[in-house]
């Protein structure tokens, strides 16, 4: 099955700089990359993904790359603001398989952005 | 539309008790998981259903159970409970496959200490 590494675990940035959390992961097959922002005691929520067929995406200040070639991908933030603090989760998975109801999750990364 | 959502938000059980945890989603979806966070771990997959009368293990099922008799309901039974099994949990649902973009729509948690 597929095993995703998630870094760092913690991450602290001043505001206005910028955040990178890097993700690995272990099946060739997956194909779909999303990412979930987790604030404190609320959901989590998706708030961007990523296919294999595409190399990266942006939606305004939010970042998605991905290697398949290496097998990683991060989230870059910038510009970032106290509102971006939370956990980030990292996950992949296969969506051509019936595998959808066993999305793999990275640990999560702690992020505080200082003022 | 209420989305997901999960029965009850807290619970405190002392050691051997049973209880259900109860999640319904009115989208129609025909994907729906239970993760447990616990801190430093991320999520990770408990129980997951493809669609009604389909059920499989995740990556930590001991302890716990899971039917799915309608589409809209997959309710999550502890049988005996354990401190171990102190956590928050999170039900989620999404769409069929299709090959379309389908995210994944969290509940917004259930906080179970056991005692």
């Amino acid at each position: 099955g597929e095993n995703v590494e998630q870094h760092p675990s913690t991450l602290s940035v001043q505001e206005g700089d910028s955040a990178v959390i890097k993700c690995t992961y272990s099946d060739s097959a997956s194909n779909y990359f999303p990412w979930y922002k987790q604030e404190l005691g609320k959901r989590p929520q998706l708030i961007i993904d990523i296919r294999s067929n595409v190399g990266e995406k942006k939606d305004q200040r939010i970042a998605v790359t991905l290697n398949k070639t290496a097998k990683h991908f991060s989230l870059h933030i910038t510009e970032t603001q106290p509102e971006d603090s939370a956990v980030y989760f990292c996950a992949a998975i296969d969506v051509t398989t019936d595998s959808w109801g066993k999305l793999q999750f990275g640990a999560g990364t702690q992020v505080v952005v200082t003022p | 539309n209420a989305g997901v959502t999960q029965t009850p938000k807290f619970q405190v059980l002392k050691t051997g008790q049973s209880m259900t945890l109860q999640c319904a989603q009115d989208m129609n979806h025909e994907y729906m998981s239970w993760y447990r966070q616990d801190p430093g771990m991320g999520l990770r997959l408990i129980h997951y259903s493809v669609g009604a009368g389909i059920t499989d293990q995740g990556e930590v099922p001991n302890g716990y159970n899971v039917s799915r008799s309608t589409t809209e309901d997959f309710p999550l039974r502890l049988l005996s409970a354990a401190p171990s099994q102190t956590s928050v949990y999170f039900c989620a649902s999404r769409a069929g496959a299709g090959g379309k973009r389908q995210p994944q729509h969290f509940g917004d948690g259930t906080r179970l200490s056991i005692l």
